[in-house]
């Protein structure tokens, strides 16, 4: 069975300090990875996406995120941390058989803290 | 640029109202999609419509009835709901046909209450 992990439920980091969210999975195949943020009472903000290739990608507003297939994780990273960055991230997979079904994560909530 | 809208952006409802959600896109997406979110909790997926024909269906109760009339529109239509189903309802579209790896992109939602 497809499963995407988020281990910390809330990261508390001080601005302007690295901000790391993790997320590992258990998707067949070479799973598509994505990072979704969702700010309070609004929808969620595509920031990056992994398909193939350089596992570095680079995403929006500054956010990158790390591909590691022998550890099944694609771990969120920004290498300086703004108070608007608080707000709620979401790791999710797509199976390349998964019919576009994205399987979400439990979520992260960021808190930064001036 | 990729948007899709939502309206209404609040609904109140009663559980023996009928309502609609609709939900907006003018990216050329093949795909739509709708989700219903619980607080602090990740989307679940209820719907996928690809090619304004309805491809997944969730399980979803018949309470909950979409209906796809072109492609940049999708509406989700709401009778007789229950107060467990007030959450954020999620509509989003992606370039593909629903079965792709392409990104989905989400609507702002509507916020549903059913007293």
């Amino acid at each position: 069975a497809q499963s995407v992990a988020q281990p910390e439920d809330q990261v508390n980091v001080a601005e302007g300090n690295p901000l790391t969210v993790k997320c590992t999975y258990s998707v067949s195949g070479n799973p598509y990875l994505f990072w979704y943020v969702q700010y309070p009472n609004r929808g969620l903000q595509f920031l990056l996406k992994y398909i193939t290739g350089d596992n570095l990608v680079k995403g929006s507003y500054g956010f990158e995120a790390e591909f590691n297939k022998s550890q099944t994780s694609f771990h969120l990273k920004k290498p300086s941390a703004l108070v608007s960055d608080s707000a709620l991230y979401f790791c999710a997979a797509l199976s390349p058989r998964g019919w576009g079904k994205l399987q979400f994560g439990a979520g992260t909530q960021v808190v930064v803290t001036p | 640029d990729t948007e899709v809208t939502q309206t209404p952006k609040h609904l109140v409802m009663g559980m023996t109202n009928k309502k609609s959600l609709k939900c907006e896109q003018h990216m050329g997406h093949r795909a739509m999609y709708w989700y219903k979110q619980k607080a602090k909790k990740p989307p679940e997926l209820m719907f996928v419509y690809s090619y304004e024909k309805l491809s997944i269906n969730e399980s979803v109760p018949s309470r909950f009835s979409p209906e796809c009339p072109n492609s940049s529109l999708l509406n989700l239509h709401l009778h007789a709901l229950q107060p467990e189903d007030s959450a954020l309802y999620l509509c989003a579209s992606s370039q593909g046909d629903g079965y792709s790896t392409d990104t989905q992109y989400f609507g702002p939602g509507t916020r549903l209450t059913v007293l």
